[in-house]
C-alpha cells in the first residue's frame, strides 16, 4: 500500500531532549516536506526536500533540523526541544509539486 | 510570496443545506497549482483536488464541485446538499516546492 509513515504517533517529552520523528515513503517520490498545525494557525511549513541531500527551510524552521539521506527517508529533528514547539507535525511526499501530496498519519508531540 | 487566505474560519449548516467554502490566494507565479485538503474529526489529511493555473474549468466530483476564477484569483469549493460526513476542517492550498495552506475552514453539519 502507497503510504506516508510517520513514527512515533504520540510522543511527550522533557525541554531540552533532542528528538527525532522519522517519516518514511514507499512511492518514490522526489518531494518530502514537513508541517506543523496549531489551533487558529492551520498548517505551516517547516522545512520542504526536493531530492536526495536538496533541502531547504520553509516558513518556521526555527528550531528544527531535517535531513534527506536516501530518498524514502525525511526524519525531523529537534535539538533541544521547547513546549512552543508542542504541536500536532505532518509529514508528506509528493511526485512532483503539481501532483497530490501523501500525508502522514501525524505525530502529536507535547514538550513540558 | 505566497499566501492563501480562508476568511471563514467556522461555518455551521444543517444538512441538505449547500455550503461554499472560499479561499482566496496570492501569488506572483504565472504557473501554479491548487489544492482542497479535507481534515476529518480523525485527524488525517486527505487529497480533494487539484487545479493547475492554466485550466479554468470548473471541477464536479458527486456532491462536490470546484469554481476557479483566476481573475478574482479565487478557488472556492461547494458542497451541494451536505451531510454530516462532511463535517470536517477543509484547507486550501497553493503549491510550490510544498503546500502552502490557508488556516482552514470548519464546516460543522448538524442534522
Amino acid at each position: 500500500e502507497a503510504q506516508v509513515t510517520q513514527n512515533p504517533r504520540y510522543l511527550i517529552t522533557v525541554t531540552g531532549k533532542k528528538l527525532t520523528v522519522t517519516c518514511s515513503q514507499n512511492m518514490n517520490h522526489e518531494y518530502m516536506s514537513w508541517y506543523r498545525q496549531d489551533p487558529g494557525l492551520g498548517l505551516r511549513q517547516i522545512y520542504y526536500s526536493m531530492n536526495v541531500e536538496v533541502t531547504d527551510k520553509g516558513d518556521v524552521p526555527e528550531g528544527y533540523k531535517v535531513s534527506r539521506k536516501e530518498k524514502r527517508n525525511f526524519p525531523l529533528i529537534l535539538e533541544s526541544p521547547s513546549p512552543n514547539q508542542t504541536s500536532l507535525y505532518f509529514c508528506a511526499s509528493s511526485l512532483s509539486t503539481d501532483r497530490a501530496w501523501t500525508f502522514g498519519s501525524g505525530t502529536r508531540l507535547t514538550v513540558v | 510570496a505566497q499566501k492563501v487566505t480562508q476568511a471563514q474560519t467556522e461555518i455551521s449548516v444543517v444538512e441538505k443545506e449547500d455550503v461554499t467554502l472560499d479561499c482566496v490566494y496570492e501569488t506572483r507565479d504565472t504557473t501554479y497549482y491548487l489544492f482542497w485538503y479535507k481534515q476529518p474529526p480523525s485527524g488525517e489529511l486527505v487529497f480533494l483536488i487539484r487545479r493547475n493555473s492554466f485550466d479554468e474549468q470548473n471541477e464536479i466530483s458527486g456532491r462536490y464541485s470546484w469554481n476557479f476564477q483566476k481573475s478574482t484569483s479565487s478557488f472556492n469549493f461547494t458542497i451541494t446538499a451536505s451531510q454530516v460526513v462532511d463535517s470536517a476542517v477543509y484547507f486550501c492550498a497553493l503549491s510550490r516546492h510544498a503546500l502552502n495552506f490557508g488556516k482552514g475552514t470548519s464546516l460543522l453539519v448538524t442534522p
